[in-house]
């Protein structure tokens, strides 16, 4: 039972342009969203965040869009630089008795081509 | 800057043996994690602890268990390892919101 799905394995996208990775998920009950980036040989580190109650959160090159009613949510890189290629993961938070549970998505692995 | 320290980066195990995964977080975090990553499959959360000798199941605890006698330190525990468990491990701590994670262990069953 896949909760949070990203159902891109992978996207190649052209330097400088826009790279747009994609996420669904099923639980209503999800209040906070957060998008992180893993390169080969580390751990994740995060990137970007939306609560629930809002539809979009910006930083720099990277924003989040979050489509409540569709329980979709979208990250857009531009412009895409050859330094942003790695496993981008969305994960969406549950409150279980007072503690914090993540849950992850698939992965899509964005490839930025010079 | 929170720092996850995951104590080996490769280990190799025979099946049967038991292993000790460990990780430590310097930042006084509560709550703290263990997730496997697996190609396709995503990053799924075995445990998770969010005090001192607190612990919860996640999805996929089967095979597992684990420790936290001290708040900065929580191990992973495979009872009897099995090659089904070779995969990349993350330990992950925060105080609330953002997990921090270490930099993971590939453990090889053979």
């Amino acid at each position: 039972d896949q909760q949070v799905k990203q159902n891109s394995p992978s996207l190649s996208v052209q330097e400088g342009r826009i790279s747009i990775l994609n996420c669904d998920y099923t639980n209503s009950m999800f209040d906070y969203f957060l998008w992180y980036k893993k390169y080969p040989a580390e751990g994740p580190t995060f990137l970007i965040s939306i609560s629930s109650i809002k539809d979009k959160n910006e930083d720099g090159r990277f924003t989040v869009f979050l489509n409540k009613s569709a329980k979709h949510l979208s990250l857009h890189i531009v412009p895409s630089q050859p330094g942003d290629s790695a496993v981008y993961f969305c994960a969406a938070r549950l409150i279980i008795q007072g503690a914090q549970k993540l849950v992850f998505g698939q992965g899509t692995r964005l490839t930025i081509n010079p | 800057d929170v720092k996850v320290t995951q104590s080996s980066r490769y280990l190799v195990k025979r099946t049967g043996e038991k292993v000790f995964l460990e990780c430590v977080q310097d930042m006084d975090h509560e709550n703290m994690f263990w997730y496997r990553q697996d190609p396709g499959l995503g990053l799924r959360l075995i445990y998770f602890s969010y005090d001192v000798k607190m612990k919860e199941k996640g999805d996929i605890p089967e095979g597992y268990s684990v420790s936290r006698e001290k708040k900065e330190r929580f191990s992973l525990i495979l009872e009897s390892a099995s090659t089904n468990q070779t995969s990349m491990y993350l330990c992950a701590s925060s105080l609330w919101g953002v997990l921090h994670f270490g930099n993971g262990t590939r453990l090889t069953v053979t």
